[in-house]
């Protein structure tokens, strides 16, 4: 199956600072990629939708200027955590769907662990 | 709109017992639906899907799910859990033809298999 990249797995980082995540498809191309959020022992929660040359998409009650994301390519997405605080430590996952592909199926990365002290 | 109910949020079995995660959708349109498997600190893999044709579909380790339309089910079972089983199971869902649409996910089942 298509594999999907992140990085980094996890991160540390002091409150105040920013951090960015980098999500790849290694062996296709993404035109969208969604970015969702994992809270301990909870669902996946969709934050953005990001698609390719265009600016992404946020659910309602996420901070766009807080998390911004970059879909600068067809290979990469970033998800940039700006300002970080305690509370925005979670599981950060992001998926994506190749070109062409009509099943719906999501191919999704390792995941990155955010850590704000 | 799309939405899915796992109404077990924890399911504890003993080693090689039959275990059923049980998964209910609710949509307007007809829709693909997917089990994912994911493991502590792990992202997600894909456990196996249904998308048309035969409504039963099997994964390579013997997890298997039942598409039944009448009831907008889509229940995961397997006749005998090994103790590698354990782990965080998600039913999502997603409109066909869903281009940009993302999936929507059950808030998940945590299968713990006991020796």
């Amino acid at each position: 199956g298509a594999v999907v990249s992140q990085h980094p797995s996890r991160v540390i980082c002091k409150s105040g600072t920013s951090v960015k995540i980098e999500c790849r498809s290694l062996d296709f191309q993404a035109t969208t990629m969604f970015w969702y959020r994992q809270f301990p022992k909870q669902s996946l929660m969709l934050m953005a939708t990001s698609n390719e040359g265009s600016k992404a998409t946020y659910e309602q009650g996420v901070e766009k200027d807080k998390f911004l994301i970059n879909h600068a390519s067809l290979t990469l997405s970033t998800l940039t955590v700006t300002s970080a605080h305690p509370e925005d430590s979670s599981f950060y996952i992001c998926s994506a769907r190749g070109q062409g592909g009509n099943t719906g199926e999501l191919f999704f990365g390792e995941g990155s662990r955010l850590t704000v002290l | 709109a799309q939405s899915v109910t796992q109404l077990d949020s924890q399911v504890p079995v003993f080693e090689e017992a039959p275990v059923e995660l049980r998964c209910n959708y609710s949509s307007s349109v007809s829709v693909y639906l997917f089990w994912y498997v994911q493991y502590p600190n792990q992202g997600l893999q894909l456990l196996l899907k249904y998308l048309s044709g035969s409504t039963l579909v099997e994964s390579i380790n013997g997890f298997e799910a039942e598409f039944n339309k009448s009831q907008t089910s889509f229940h995961l079972r397997k006749p005998s859990v090994h103790i590698s089983d354990t782990a965080e199971y998600f039913c999502a869902v997603t409109p066909r033809n869903s281009g940009n649409t993302p999936l929507v996910f059950g808030k998940g089942t945590r299968l713990s298999v006991i020796a």
